[in-house]
């Protein structure tokens, strides 16, 4: 149980493109969805909370407009990188939590997106 | 904010000898204390936590210690072997209106020899 799906897996792409990242929760319903970048060797930085119907929550320093969330359901988050630069090239993971409150947070496999 | 300090960076041991990664946190709000392995190229992947009514965990060959007084918490590995070797991160969260978000130590790379 917990699985988290994330897809597409791998992006290349030119510069100045739109990119779009989703985050599914299978087998259970997640109100909360985080989304994290993670650097080669690097630790996980959250860069946004996501809640369903409302908002996300953005850490600071992430640009909200470069970085859209859309939380539309219980089991979907998706992340856009919009007019995405080469410095946007990272890989990029969500995760999402069983119940509410505190509980462990699953993650999707990640997706490693290069801009050229 | 909180902050989640983790050490060693690198750790190397011989299979069968035992591991032990340490972690400090700053928030004395924070009560739950996830670890996290992670595969390069993979997903981090959950192997244990702790909520801060309990001060030991034990599952198997991996145990982790938290103690609040101090604000530290770590984990043990037992009779490591060379498919323990991986990323390991250390996280802490708080309830609240911080949705129980996490903020993840710099991760320790464990390598096991053969």
């Amino acid at each position: 149980g917990a699985v988290v799906s994330q897809h597409p897996s791998r992006v290349i792409c030119k510069s100045g493109t739109s990119v779009k990242i989703e985050c599914r929760s299978l087998d259970f319903q997640a109100t909360t969805m985080f989304w994290y970048r993670q650097f080669p060797k690097q630790s996980l930085m959250l860069m946004a909370t996501s809640n369903e119907g409302s908002k996300a929550t953005y850490e600071q320093g992430v640009e909200k407009d470069k970085f859209l969330i859309n939380h539309a359901s219980l089991t979907l988050s998706t992340l856009t990188v919009t007019s995405a630069h080469p410095e946007d090239s990272s890989f990029y993971i969500c995760s999402a939590r069983v119940q509410g409150g505190l509980g462990p947070q699953h993650f999707g496999d990640g997706t490693r997106l290069s801009i050229l | 904010g909180e902050n989640v300090e983790q050490h060693p960076s690198t750790l190397s041991v011989q299979e069968g000898d035992s591991a032990v990664i340490k972690c400090t946190y700053s928030d004395s709000a924070s009560n739950y204390f996830p670890w996290y392995k992670q595969e390069l190229g993979k997903r981090p992947q959950l192997i244990i936590d702790i909520r801060s009514n309990v001060g030991e965990k034990k599952d198997q060959r991996i145990a982790v210690t938290l103690n609040k007084t101090a604000k530290h918490f770590s984990l043990h590995i037992t009779e490591t072997q060379p498919e323990d070797s991986a990323v390991y991160f250390c996280a802490a969260a708080s309830g609240g209106t911080s949705y129980g978000k996490l903020t993840f130590g710099q991760g320790t790379i464990l390598t096991v020899h053969p």
